[in-house]
């Protein structure tokens, strides 16, 4: 089964409007977190935002912001007032608890978001 | 260092040839991890480390695929007798130990060593 799914494999954005990247995730772990990263064409991995499970409240830096839906699994990314350069693929991640006692991060297939000026 | 560096940039070799793929994390990380992207893909986890040990090898595709960490610090990725399906880019990131007390830090990234298998 899937741990982490993003169902949108691509999306287009008119620049300046909002647009929601979805992920639902699934896990037995009670303690975990939920990370977004974003992935340009020249290839690093940029941290965005991260979720922990036992936050109270929806995390947020800057224009990114995190929806987290807990009893949903879902922890869907929001980019207010996109910009051409947030063109990029988009990764959410969840940092559990592996059968080996480390933690390690499982990624989804990611989003490819466009912005059309 | 400032951040995790992984070399080569590229790497092209031949089906069959063996390859050493090295990553120097950032000073101070004790956790470790090699991830593979291929084309167009998400990743896929590889290995970790925490300190020299690999408690965690779950992800290496076959026995063809080694690593170690020497001094707590640079990790070599080792692929013998290379395939096709090999091509891929190889992702190296560390992170502060496993102490929760740090959960908010993600993983930082190295750019990554694109292997092309000819």
């Amino acid at each position: 089964a899937q741990k982490i799914t993003q169902t949108q494999p691509g999306m287009f954005v008119q620049e300046k409007e909002a647009v929601t990247l979805d992920c639902t995730y699934d896990t037995s772990d009670p303690s975990y977190g939920l990370f977004w990263y974003k992935q340009p064409s020249s290839g690093e991995m940029i941290f965005l935002i991260y979720q922990g499970s036992y936050d109270q409240q929806n995390a947020t830096e800057g224009r990114y912001s995190l929806n987290f839906q807990k009893a949903r699994k879902s922890a869907n990314l929001v980019i207010s007032a996109s910009q051409l350069g947030d063109s990029a693929m988009y990764f959410c991640a969840m940092r559990e608890l592996s059968n080996f006692g480390n933690e390690k991060l499982t990624f989804g297939t990611g989003t490819r978001l466009t912005i059309i000026p | 260092g400032a951040g995790v560096s992984q070399s080569p940039s590229n790497k092209v070799t031949e089906k069959g040839k063996d390859v050493e793929l090295r990553c120097d994390p950032i000073s101070g990380h004790t956790a470790l991890y090699w991830y593979r992207q291929s084309l167009g893909q998400g990743l896929e986890f590889l290995i970790y480390f925490q300190g020299n040990s690999a408690p965690d090898k779950s992800g290496l595709p076959s026995d063809r695929f080694s690593a170690e960490r020497t001094g707590g610090s640079v990790s070599t990725l080792t692929i013998q007798r290379t395939q096709q399906e090999d091509s891929a880019v190889y992702l190296c990131a560390s992170s502060h130990n496993i102490n929760r007390e740090f959960a908010s830090y993600g993983y930082t990234f190295g750019s990554g060593t694109r292997l092309t298998v000819v």
